[in-house]
């Protein structure tokens, strides 16, 4: 079975500009997650999809960032413009419905410059 | 609200000596609790969890958790650490119900084996 697809896996950009990254979940897993990664710190959830509706982002910074899985298979996470404090590792998550154990992709390494 | 706490940012065992990573959580209602490694440039891989019954959860790896609810921990063990278990370990807590299935982590343990 193949795990959680994200791309690109690295990326440097300077602050101001945009990005933007991609998941692709485990096949049939309805739910989705991004979650930020800090360095030196746990993962924290951005936003959380079932299907193509948003679940919770309660901590996305709406400002800046932006998510959305239209078809309610991959998802791409946007942040415009991006600030130095922005640099991080994004991580991918999906699950099946009502399935408690959520698999991580590889994780995005963003740094802004 | 939920949170988590790894009191230990570095672990350091012998090769072959038992290991011991400490977790605890506080939650409302009863929690389903996770261990995740990371290793460097990879994402989180999940090692264990726990969700009812029998309190020692067996994982991958061989290693394994015990969830104590009186003291509200979750500590991941080893009986016999090997040099490739060096790694950053993270452990997670959410609640039951469905809609709120947010993971909140701990801010990790580096765990070092030393051959």
């Amino acid at each position: 079975e193949a795990g959680v697809a994200q791309s690109p896996r690295y990326k440097i950009i300077e602050k101001r500009q945009s990005v933007a990254f991609w998941c692709n979940p485990i096949s049939g897993h309805a739910t989705l997650y991004w979650y930020q990664q800090i360095l030196g710190q746990g993962p924290k959830l951005l936003i959380q999809f079932q299907n193509n509706g948003v679940v919770d982002d309660s901590q996305l910074p709406k400002d800046r960032f932006s998510a959305e899985r239209l078809k309610g298979v991959d998802s791409t996470l946007k942040i415009q413009p991006a600030k130095l404090e922005d640099s991080a590792v994004y991580l991918c998550a999906s699950s099946q419905t009502g399935g408690e154990t959520q698999y991580f992709g590889p994780g995005t390494r963003l740094l802004v410059l | 609200a939920q949170s988590v706490a790894q009191p230990e940012d570095q672990v350091n065992v012998a090769e072959g000596n038992p290991l011991t990573v400490k977790c605890t959580y506080s939650v409302s209602g009863n929690p389903y609790l996770f261990w995740y490694v990371q290793y460097p440039n990879r994402g989180l891989q999940f090692l264990l969890k726990y969700i009812t019954g029998d309190n020692l959860v067996k994982g991958s790896y061989g290693f394994e958790a015990e969830f104590n609810k009186s003291q509200t921990s979750f500590h991941l063990k080893k009986p016999s650490a090997l040099v490739s278990d060096s790694a950053l370990y993270f452990c997670a807590v959410r609640d039951r119900y469905f809609g709120n299935e947010k993971l909140t982590f701990g801010t990790g343990t580096r765990l070092t084996i030393i051959p």
